[in-house]
């Protein structure tokens, strides 16, 4: 199986802030990575797929990098609507996902 | 607009099983894949298995294989997925989600998610 670990569990930012996620796998998974928001009690919302592009209806402040083992989701202006738990998943086989980075309010 | 609507909350005995639907609308189901996510309490999202009505066949995480059994019927655009066996670490949410026409795929639509409580 293909483990995802990202990095930090927690993280602790204000509103403004440019903010990083970071997720690695535990073997190459080229390009194939996508990152999810996920609010308390709700299902999550894919943000981005195929490691960098955004998806439709997504504000252009998340962006996706990376490739192979390493991935970044950055988030540049943090906004009060962005405070949520983030995923990462790796579909180059099947499906796995990170444990989870909740971004909380500093 | 896109829609999967899912069954309502079941309280389970340890031991039985569950079957939970997930009913799609403003989509050709034929086009897609349906993908079964699971999140116990607290705790992260994990891959169950998946289906693509298309094919026919459905495939599923090793940790749930011969427990799990995805199906769907295109008369009624539904998806269902049957866990069997059930014990008290099974209680979660259960969300079905939409993929492409593939198997490793991302999820573009959600249901609003099922919880499924096993309890004696």
């Amino acid at each position: 199986d293909i483990q995802m670990t990202q990095s930090p569990s927690t993280l602790s930012a204000s509103v403004g802030d440019r903010v990083t996620i970071t997720c690695r796998a535990s073997q190459n998974i080229n390009k194939w990575l996508a990152w999810y928001q996920q609010k308390p009690g709700k299902a999550p919302n894919l943000l981005i797929y195929e490691a960098s592009i955004l998806q439709s209806g997504v504000p252009s402040r998340f962006s996706g990098s990376g490739s192979g083992t390493e991935f970044t989701l950055t988030i540049s202006g943090l906004q009060p609507d962005d405070f949520a738990t983030y995923y990462c998943q790796q579909y180059n086989f099947y499906s796995t996902f990170g444990q989870g980075t909740r971004v909380e309010i500093k | 607009q896109v829609q999967l609507v899912q069954s309502g909350a079941e309280v389970k005995k340890p031991g039985s099983s569950v079957k939970v639907s997930c009913k799609a609308s403003g989509i050709t189901f034929s086009n897609y894949g349906f993908n079964w996510v699971r999140q116990a309490p607290g705790q992260g999202l994990e891959w169950m298995g998946a289906i693509i009505p298309v094919f026919g066949t459905a495939n599923y995480a090793q940790k749930f294989q011969g427990r799990v059994t995805i199906t769907a019927d295109g008369s009624t655009n539904t998806a269902h997925m049957e866990l069997s066996s059930l014990r008290a670490e099974d209680t979660a949410v259960y969300f079905c989600a939409r993929g492409n026409i593939v198997y490793n795929t991302y999820f573009d639509h959600w249901g609003q998610g099922t919880l499924v409580t096993v309890s004696s």
